[in-house]
C-alpha cells in the first residue's frame, strides 16, 4: 500500500525563521510530488511541484526531492504569520495512475 | 494559472433531499476529476475518480448509489448526494487534472454541506 508520511506537528517557528517540513513515501515508483497549503476551512492550494532529484526554488519556497531516500521536503524562508496553515505532501507514480496519495499534513504556526 | 470552481460554496438542506455540486475547470481541460470529502480536523479522503465520458471509480466504502458522479464534458463534473442525511454533512472538494503538461491536480474551493 502506498503511503506518504508526515509529522503532524504542530511545528512552531518564529517570524522570519526557516520552516522545514518533511515527508517520506513508501512507493519507489512515485515520480511526481506536490506540496499543498491548506488554511483552516479552505481547500488545498498548490505551492510547489517537484519531479527530479535535487532542489526546486520558487520565491521563499524550496522543495527538495531525494528519490534514493524516498524523501521530500519543503523549506519556507523568512516565514510569515500568513504561512500558518497545514501543509500537505502528496505524490503519485504517474504510471497511468493519477490518484494522489496524501500525507496527513503538518500544521505550521508562525509566531509573530 | 489553472482555476477550478465549485458551486455552490455552501448549502444547507433537509434530511432526505438531494444536493448537486458542480466542479468546473475554467481555463483548462480536465480528463480526470477527483472528489474528496473532509471532516473537521481530518485529512482529505478520496471518494471517487471521475473520467470524462465514462463511469466514475469509487473508493472502497463509498456508496456509488448515494454519491452520483457525472463527468459529461472536459470541464464539468457533478456530484449528487442523494437522500442526504446529517452524517453526510462535510466539506466536499473536487480537483481537476490537466490533460496536458505536468499532471498537476488543482483543487476547487470546496462546498460545505450541512444536512439538517
Amino acid at each position: 500500500q502506498k503511503e506518504v508520511e508526515q509529522n503532524s506537528g504542530p511545528l512552531s517557528v518564529p517570524e522570519g525563521a526557516i520552516a522545514s517540513l518533511n515527508c517520506t513515501y513508501s512507493d519507489r515508483g512515485s515520480q511526481s510530488f506536490f506540496w499543498y497549503r491548506q488554511y483552516s476551512g479552505k481547500s488545498p492550494e498548490l505551492i510547489m511541484s517537484i519531479y527530479s532529484n535535487g532542489d526546486k526554488e520558487d520565491g521563499r519556497f524550496t522543495a527538495q526531492l531525494n528519490k534514493a531516500s524516498q524523501y521530500v521536503s519543503l523549506l519556507i524562508r523568512d516565514s510569515q504569520p500568513s504561512d500558518s496553515a497545514t501543509y500537505l505532501c502528496a505524490g503519485y507514480s504517474g504510471a497511468g495512475s493519477y490518484q494522489l496519495t496524501f500525507g496527513k499534513g503538518t500544521k505550521l504556526s508562525v509566531i509573530p | 494559472g489553472a482555476v477550478v470552481s465549485q458551486h455552490p460554496s455552501w448549502v444547507i438542506c433537509k434530511s432526505g433531499t438531494s444536493v448537486k455540486i458542480e466542479c468546473r475547470s475554467l481555463d483548462f481541460q480536465a480528463t480526470t476529476m477527483f472528489w474528496y470529502r473532509q471532516f473537521p480536523k481530518q485529512s482529505l479522503m478520496l471518494m471517487a475518480t471521475s473520467n470524462e465520458g465514462s463511469k466514475a471509480t469509487y473508493e472502497q466504502g463509498v456508496e456509488k448509489d448515494k454519491f452520483l458522479i457525472n463527468h459529461a464534458s472536459l470541464t464539468l463534473s457533478t456530484l449528487t448526494v442523494t437522500s442526504a442525511h446529517p452524517e453526510d454533512s462535510s466539506f466536499y472538494i473536487c480537483s481537476a487534472r490537466e490533460v496536458l503538461g505536468t499532471d498537476t491536480q488543482y483543487f476547487g474551493p470546496g462546498t460545505r454541506l450541512t444536512v439538517l
